[in-house]
């Protein structure tokens, strides 16, 4: 069982939309995560921080259901400028990789 | 304060030669994270450096590939006898403290490889 998946997409959306990504990991001892945002052909840039209450960041929502070991980023009000690939990241108490694993990364295409 | 340094942003080496990848932490970073990216993939962990020690390798071929972070200057990750596989996107990343701690990581633009 893959440690980090997330569905590839792409999610083809209009400007304006809600759209929402879910990231399911599979070490219930996983400890931080994260979103980051990476641009294509560029480095990856974190996008937001994952707390357990749940956070909030203008537009972008992102949310922690430990039970069920998932994370997920709500993007309100989609704007062209959003278009890129979501990569979710978990870090595991006591895992190797530098305890930090990566998803492959989920593709958005915002349209006008 | 400049961030991740990676160089060369490109490199074109033919099969046989040897590819060396240098990073540059953010200043006050004494933690390394190197990173393969093929297209439409996913970052794949390749080894975890800190200052003069190699901390995780697991995600690193044992053969031909090897990386340091000497105690000054830039870490390097060396490849030998590269072949068409291992044309790719390297990205290095660093933290203050261990990313286990939760710290985020800042990255680098990347050293695009061509075997050609």
């Amino acid at each position: 069982r893959k440690e980090v998946e997330q569905d590839p997409g792409p999610f083809n959306v209009p400007e304006g939309a809600t759209v929402a990504f879910n990231c399911t990991y599979s070490n219930s001892a996983s400890q931080s995560f994260f979103w980051y945002r990476q641009d294509c052909r560029k480095e990856p840039k974190l996008l937001m921080s994952v707390y357990s209450s749940g956070n909030e960041d203008g537009r972008f929502t992102a949310q922690l259901n430990r039970a069920s070991q998932y994370i997920s980023l709500l993007i309100r009000d989609s704007k062209l400028g959003d278009s890129a690939t979501y990569l979710c990241v978990v870090i595991f108490a006591g895992g190797s990789q530098g305890n930090l694993i990566f998803g492959k990364g989920t593709k958005l295409s915002v349209k006008p | 304060n400049a961030g991740v340094m990676q160089n060369p942003r490109h490199l074109v080496r033919r099969r046989g030669q040897e590819a060396r990848l240098r990073c540059s932490p953010m200043k006050g970073h004494s933690h390394v994270y190197w990173y393969r990216q093929l297209p439409e993939e996913g970052l794949k962990f390749m080894v975890y450096l800190q200052k003069e020690n190699i901390i995780d390798e697991s995600g690193m071929p044992k053969e031909r590939f090897s990386a340091e972070f000497p105690k000054e200057g830039p870490s390097i990750l060396r490849i030998q006898q590269v072949v068409r596989g291992d044309s790719a996107a390297y990205f290095c990343a660093s933290s203050p403290l261990s990313a286990a701690l939760g710290e985020k990581l800042f990255f680098g633009s990347g050293t695009q490889l061509s075997v050609l």
